[in-house]
This record gives structure tokens, sequence and C-alpha cells, in this order.
């Protein structure tokens, strides 16, 4: 069955420190891949995804994403983290075709200290 | 920039009692979504809807719940008899057409609270 892990629930990083939340996937084929981020009371913003080519995806907000078939992952990086960017990140798997279900994994909060 | 919006932000209700979850997807999208987070869980799918009929649905998606796109622009999740166990954040999602036919587009949220 198709699966998801963030292996750290919560991580706290210095303000202008760099960062890396790691996503692993357990799936037959490659899938598309997704980094979702929630601030509190909002919605679940898209930060970037990868469906093929270039294995290192830009997303908004300065971060970025490499894929790496050998070890089935989806780190999410930023060179140098803001205060606002506090909020739960998910990292989300699908199969290739519309209208399937994402599977999410159960996200990483992050804490950005002064 | 175009955004899903779900009504209401917060819904209480008593164990039991019928709720409708609504939803405006993004107007020219095609494929619409709902998930839910129980508090402390991670995002689960509930069901996705194409062409007026749903098109997948998961094991959470028993006969309690149904969807209904009503008119041209909503689309509504059922509950009929509420539970305990059905407290949680419910997120729409809608997804477009050609290459963006993958990429979904949530909501913010209808936090359910069942009394």
């Amino acid at each position: 069955a198709q699966s998801v892990t963030q292996p750290d629930i919560h991580i706290t990083v210095s303000e202008g420190a760099s960062l890396e939340l790691r996503c692993n996937y357990s799936y037959g084929a490659t899938p598309y891949l997704f980094w979702y981020v929630q601030s509190p009371g909002q919605g679940l913003q898209l930060l970037l995804k990868y469906f093929s080519g270039d294995t290192l995806v830009q997303g908004i907000k300065g971060f970025e994403a490499e894929f790496k078939r050998s070890q089935s992952s989806f780190n999410l990086r930023k060179p140098s983290v803001h205060w606002s960017d506090a909020a739960e990140y998910f990292c989300a798997v699908a199969p290739n075709q519309a209208g399937t279900a994402l599977i999410f994994g159960k996200g990483t909060t992050l804490s950005v200290s002064s | 920039e175009p955004e899903v919006t779900q009504t209401p932000s917060h819904q209480v209700t008593q164990m039991g009692q019928e709720v409708i979850l609504r939803c405006v997807p993004i107007s020219n999208h095609l494929y619409f979504y709902w998930y839910r987070q129980i508090l402390g869980q991670k995002v689960e799918f509930l069901v996705s809807f194409y062409n007026n009929e749903i098109s997948e649905k998961s094991e959470i998606f028993d006969d309690q719940f149904s969807v209904e796109r009503p008119d041209g622009s909503n689309f509504t999740l059922k509950i009929r008899s509420t539970k305990l166990e059905d407290s949680a954040m419910y997120f729409c999602a809608s997804s477009g057409q050609g290459n963006a036919k993958n990429i979904q587009y949530f909501g913010a949220g209808t936090r359910l609270s069942v009394l």
C-alpha cells in the first residue's frame, strides 16, 4: 500500500538557519510528489510538486525539494528560514492520474526561534 | 488568485444530526475532493468526484456520507447521522484540466465538532 513517512514530528530552527524536512514514500512506481504547508487557521497551500524531469524542483517562498528515487525520498529544503515559515508541513504522494487521492504524511511542525 | 472557499468555518452539531458542509471549488476545475483531518492525525482522503459522479472513495466514506454538486458552483458533503468520531477538520479540494489536473488546491477547511 502507498504510504508517506515524515520522521520528524516537530523541528525547531533558528531564524536565518537552513532547513530540511524529510519525507519518504512507499509506492510501486514513481508517484507524483507534493509538499503542502498549513499555517494556523489556514488551508493547505501547495509549496511545490514533482511530476517528472529535473529532480530538484523549486517552489514558492524560497523552498525547494529534491526527488531521490534510490532513497524513495522527497526532502524539502530552504537555505534561510524566516519567522513566517513557522507552520505545519505535509508531504503527499499520488498516482500519476487525475482525480485520485493524495496520500499524506503525518506532517512536521516547524517552529522558528529568534 | 482563485481559491477554494468552504463554509462554515466551524460547525457544531449534536450527535445523530445531519450536517452539510459546503465548498465552492475554483471555477474552471473539474475534479473535486473531500478530505478530513482528525485532531493530531494525518489528512485522510474521503472521496473524489468527477463528471457528476464519485470516481474514488475511501473506506471511511461509508453510507453515512454523500456528496453532491447541486449547481454549477457548489460541492457539498453530507453526513446523515453524525457520530462523535466524525469530529474533525474537513477540507475540500479541486483540480483542473490538462497538466493542472493532478494539482489539488485546498480550502481553509470546516471544523466539525460533534457533541
